[in-house]
Parts: C-alpha cells; sequence; structure tokens
C-alpha cells in the first residue's frame, strides 16, 4: 500500500481564498482524522471519521471549516474564507485499529 | 485539552548515548503510543502500550507505564543521528478512539 496520500503537498493561497485539502486513507482502514500542527499550539485534532461518519468535530475552530468523507477512499477538509492565522501544517491519518498513518500532511500559507 | 505531556522540552545528546524522554498524562487510558516527527514529515508510529503492561521493548526503544503515577517513559538506547527528530506521546483520553498527542520532545543527536 502507497501509505495514506493528501493533497497538495503546498499550497500558498491569499486570505479570503476558499482552499481544499485531500486525503486517501489506507486501504481497508475505518477511521481518519485530520490534524492541525503549528508551533504555538502543537498537534490539534480537528475532525475523525469512523467508516464515513464524523464522529467528533469539536476541534474544528470555526465554521469556516468543513471536513467531508463521501467514501471510505476519500476526504477533503475544506476552509472558506482562509485567513492568515489558518497557516499551518495539515495531516490526515487513518487507523485501522489503534495505531495511526499519517500522511506527509499539507503546508497551507495564508497570506 | 492537554493530555500527555512530554518532558523536556528538547535534549540533546551525544551518538551512542541514552536518551530519555517522559510523559505525564491527566485521565485513565487503555493505550498510550508514542509516535516519532522526522522535520517536514507526517508522524510515524513507534510503540504502543497498555494500561495492564508496565514495560514493552521494540529494538532500541524501551517503554515503561506507571498508571498509578500516570506517567510513560521512551529510552533510547545507543542513540544515532538518525534518531534526531521530535516523540510524541499519545493517550486515548477517558478510553476513547481518538489518541491525544502532547506537545512532543525534541530530541538532537549530535554526531
Amino acid at each position: 500500500d502507497a501509505g495514506v496520500i493528501q493533497s497538495p503537498r503546498h499550497e500558498v493561497t491569499e486570505m479570503g481564498q476558499e482552499v481544499t485539502l485531500r486525503c486517501k486513507p489506507i486501504s481497508g482502514h475505518d477511521y481518519l482524522f485530520w490534524y492541525r500542527q503549528t508551533m504555538m499550539r502543537g498537534l490539534e485534532l480537528l475532525i475523525y471519521f469512523n467508516n464515513n461518519v464524523p464522529i467528533d468535530d469539536s476541534g474544528m475552530p470555526e465554521d469556516r471549516f468543513s471536513a467531508k468523507m463521501p467514501n471510505a477512499s476519500f476526504s477533503t477538509l475544506k476552509i472558506q474564507p482562509s485567513e492568515p492565522r489558518d497557516s499551518a501544517v495539515y495531516f490526515c491519518a487513518s487507523s485501522g485499529g489503534k495505531e495511526q498513518y499519517f500522511g506527509p500532511g499539507t503546508r497551507l500559507t495564508v497570506t | 485539552s492537554q493530555q500527555g505531556e512530554e518532558d523536556p522540552q528538547a535534549l540533546s545528546i551525544q551518538e551512542g548515548e541514552n536518551a530519555t524522554m517522559n510523559c505525564s498524562y491527566k485521565t485513565s487510558i487503555n493505550n498510550l503510543q508514542w509516535y516519532r516527527q522526522n522535520s517536514g514529515r507526517g508522524l510515524v508510529h513507534l510503540i504502543l502500550i497498555r494500561s495492564n503492561e508496565r514495560e514493552k521493548h521494540s529494538g532500541r526503544l524501551r517503554v515503561t507505564l506507571d498508571t498509578s503515577k500516570k506517567s510513560s517513559s521512551l529510552l533510547i538506547t545507543a542513540s544515532r543521528a538518525a534518531d534526531t527528530a521530535s516523540y510524541f506521546c499519545a493517550t486515548d483520553e477517558n478510553y476513547g478512539q481518538n489518541f491525544v498527542f502532547g506537545p512532543g520532545t525534541r530530541l538532537s543527536v549530535l554526531p
């Protein structure tokens, strides 16, 4: 398996623009997690899904953030409108048990 | 809420020396995990220890768990320059499926 795949790897956008991050989990995993990592706040869980259903979205910072998982092999995290404080590395991880497998991350810069 | 807290925040040692990192947590857990993150990469799972285990080994890694003190330690023996990374503990807060990550310990192994 290729592991968790995220795209794009880098995204630079202007404030106010819509940003969509994509994730393909490992086949067969039934849990998918979205994290945000910054120097100031560390690694924060934004939302996680079980069998494509959102279970806990309490970490989603604002209504500007939304996540979907239309099927077992694809998830998106959308920010609209984006703000400079959204600049961070966003990780997707999947799990079939307790161990989580992380993707390489998307480095988002909002100017 | 910050469940796991690693200590120290940063550690610098010479190649060949042992490195010890500690993690403290607040709530009851079923499992505690340790992850490594190399600069610019996603997290990689190292080891999982269950609440009924006291010690676990994997290669040069040794993890201990003291549930009475709500603490764990990660020992890396005979460190190598390639061990330079950030190390995170993660706990399943209140027996949940999502794991809460601490702020991490930055380990530098000098050649």
